[in-house]
């Protein structure tokens, strides 16, 4: 069974510029995560979604980031513009329903600079 | 909301000494909890998990874990710590009708020879 796939792996960009992730789940999986994981702490959840439908964006900074789920599958998670601050690794998780296992893909890193 | 504290950042162990990671959760009803490894470069990967079954929880590459209501505790242990065994170890928890992750800081396990 593939994992969750993630790309890219690594992202260098300046400040104010926007960047883009795109996250495929675990196939069958409903349920879809964006963390962002600041070097030195635990991922902290940004969004989740439930097939195309937003569970959870309480964490998400909306003036900055946005994340789309338009087919209920793959997902894709925008910044714009960047921050200094925006460094980190972002990781997508998906789950299936109901299960209380989320499965990680291996994050990208972005470097704001 | 849910939260987690793992002790210690950073923990220095022999190669074949016991590995204790600690963490303590923040709840008055026992929540799910799980404990994830973070090999450098790379995604997350589930250990063990506490679902309200039984307290002795054994996980994968020898780690068991031991949930103790009465100290709102969720230690990890390994008896003989091996190299690839270096690594950042997280813990976590969930509600028990909201499977969205809260993260402990994390705690980097170095291993010497």
């Amino acid at each position: 069974e593939a994992g969750v796939a993630q790309s890219p792996r690594y992202k260098i960009i300046e400040k104010r510029q926007s960047v883009a992730f795109w996250c495929n789940p675990i196939s069958g999986h409903a349920t879809l995560y964006w963390y962002q994981q600041i070097l030195g702490q635990g991922p902290k959840l940004l969004i989740q979604f439930q097939n195309n439908g937003v569970v959870d964006d309480s964490q998400l900074p909306k003036d900055r980031f946005s994340a789309e789920r338009l087919k209920g599958v793959d997902s894709t998670l925008k910044i714009q513009p960047a921050k200094l601050e925006d460094s980190a690794v972002y990781l997508c998780a998906s789950s299936s329903p109901g299960y209380n296992e989320q499965f990680f893909g291996p994050g990208t890193r972005l470097t704001v600079l | 909301a849910q939260s987690v504290t793992q002790l210690g950042s950073h923990v220095s162990v022999s190669e074949g000494a016991l590995v204790l990671l600690r963490c303590n959760y923040s709840s008055s009803v026992p929540p799910y909890l799980f404990w994830y490894v973070q090999y450098p470069n790379q995604g997350l990967q589930l250990l063990l998990k506490y679902t309200s079954a039984a307290t002795l929880v054994k996980g994968i590459n020898g780690f068991e874990a031991e949930f103790k209501k009465s100290e709102t505790s969720f230690h990890l242990t390994k008896p003989s710590a091996h190299m690839s065994d270096a690594a950042e170890y997280f813990c976590a928890v969930s509600d028990l009708n909201d499977y969205k992750l809260s993260f402990g800081a994390g705690t980097t396990v170095t291993v010497r020879a």
